[in-house]
């Protein structure tokens, strides 16, 4: 079954202590993103990969990091998180390379991962 | 920069009644766009997506259509049931920044 999984689901942690949330898809999808989702501002891209070891910043980048060393893999990285990156948060790929003309970049999502920092 | 808004921002509606979600965007230099739907707390399900050269994209109860050169997509839904409650979210595949999402449409199907 083509999905996104994405650990933890829910992760209660305190300030400045490091965490990452990991996110794999078994889609041979280049590209993937992590987008954060808060009331009233919708959903905001955070970081994307177009490719291994590829990696660029997206809207709202402060504070986080990314590595793609593997296709599959696209973790995301709080080395000192802060309250005000409680939030709920998604990664997801699709096949968009940015290279070029694909017929079909549905994007696929994974559950999403319900972070609250205190 | 792409904007994508999304009107209206809540709708409630008796069971059985067709009904119609907007989708706006302000760059039409667009590659696709997506529907998706989400529930309370859960992940994003993709619904719908239509490619730039596409007008319209049909799945069961849905129908999607697409008009780039005004920036406006549609979202139809057709005899609602009360499992079609949730938020629909549009996101526009905009090139180099990809999937500019609005800020979706809260859907209540009341049986």
């Amino acid at each position: 079954e083509a999905q996104v999984t994405q650990n933890p689901r829910y992760l209660i942690t305190v300030t400045g202590k490091k965490l990452t949330v990991t996110c794999s898809q078994n889609m041979n999808h280049e590209y993937m993103s992590w987008y954060r989702q808060d009331p009233g501002l919708g959903l905001r891209q955070i970081y994307y990969s177009m490719n291994v070891e590829v990696t660029d910043k997206g809207d709202v980048p402060e504070g986080y990091k990314v590595s793609r060393k593997e296709k599959r893999n696209f973790p995301l990285i709080l080395e000192s998180p802060s309250p005000n990156q409680t939030s709920l948060y998604f990664c997801a790929s699709s096949s968009y390379t940015g290279l070029g003309r694909l017929p079909n970049t549905e994007a696929f999502f994974g559950q999403g991962t319900r972070l609250t920092v205190v | 920069k792409q904007e994508v808004t999304q009107i209206p921002a809540a709708l409630s509606v008796p069971e059985g009644e067709n009904l119609v979600l907007n989708c706006s965007f302000t760059d039409s230099a667009i590659y696709n766009l997506q529907w998706f739907r989400q529930d309370p707390g859960k992940g994003l399900t993709s619904l719908l997506l239509i490619q730039s050269s596409q007008r319209e994209q049909t799945s069961g109860r849905l129908n999607a259509s697409l008009d780039k050169s005004s920036g406006r997509s549609t979202l139809y839904i057709a005899a609602s049931q009360p499992g079609d409650s949730a938020t629909y979210l549009c996101a526009v595949d905009n090139y180099g920044q990809n999937f500019v999402f609005g800020p979706g449409t809260r859907l209540s199907v009341l049986p």
